[in-house]
């Protein structure tokens, strides 16, 4: 199975970069994924790494570094709309389907 | 059309009470899901289908029974739910070619109290 690990809470200001940590304990890695949430609203992907290294969709990017199993999405020129939760997110190697989120971490962007 | 919808948005029941929960997609996807998600936690998978057939159910209180009649449509049944039960209930649909990156589509979910 898989356990993946996320600061519940970061804050930033409108402007600024943000960096959201994701842990990860896995017996078999098919890739790290991440997806935002607003309020009442539902998940949207975001970004996904397979490999090692960054991987850059306008303002977020995010990394993976499988040697330590671990990951961040990062975020630039924050916007009051970046407020959402955002969760990591990897596939249990053992059910092809089946993805484990992240604890989650909530977004608070202040002007 | 990439949009996973649901129905109805919000639902309230007693705990005697027979209800259901719908979801429709038309994005051709042969991968649809159930996830169950309370306040300020991240969503939890509860049945996976792929290509109609029942894949993963995560053992889920037989209280809850999933129904897919085809390839775009996926019920959730309700019956004799606890309180504890409310929460939002999200549908997600995904290609199912069992790819190692496969992204899902969530729908809006249906916020379920149950008195």
């Amino acid at each position: 199975g898989q356990s993946l690990e996320q600061p519940s809470e970061v804050t930033a200001v409108e402007g600024a970069i943000v960096q959201i940590n994701c842990t990860y304990q896995t017996s078999g890695f098919y890739g790290l994924s991440w997806y935002q949430q607003h309020d009442g609203g539902a998940p949207t992907f975001l970004s996904y790494n397979a490999l090692d290294g960054l991987e850059e969709t306008g303002r977020f990017s995010s990394f993976l570094s499988r040697s330590d199993s671990y990951g961040y999405l990062l975020l630039q020129e924050l916007q009051m709309k970046d407020s959402a939760s955002y969760f990591c997110a990897g596939k249990d190697g053992g059910a092809t389907n089946k993805l484990i989120f992240g604890t989650g971490t909530l977004l608070a962007v202040q002007p | 059309d990439t949009e996973v919808t649901q129905t109805p948005k919000h639902l309230v029941m007693g705990m005697t009470n027979k209800k259901s929960l719908k979801c429709e997609q038309h994005m051709g996807h042969r991968a649809m899901y159930w996830y169950k998600q309370k306040a300020k936690k991240p969503p939890e998978l509860m049945f996976v289908y792929s290509y109609e057939k029942l894949s993963i159910n995560e053992s889920v209180p037989s209280r809850f029974s999933p129904e897919c009649p085809n390839s775009s449509l996926l019920n959730l049944h309700l019956h004799a739910l606890q309180p504890e039960d409310s929460a939002l209930y999200l549908c997600a649909s995904s290609h199912g070619a069992g790819q190692a990156q496969e992204t899902q589509y969530f729908g809006p979910g249906t916020r379920l109290l149950v008195l």
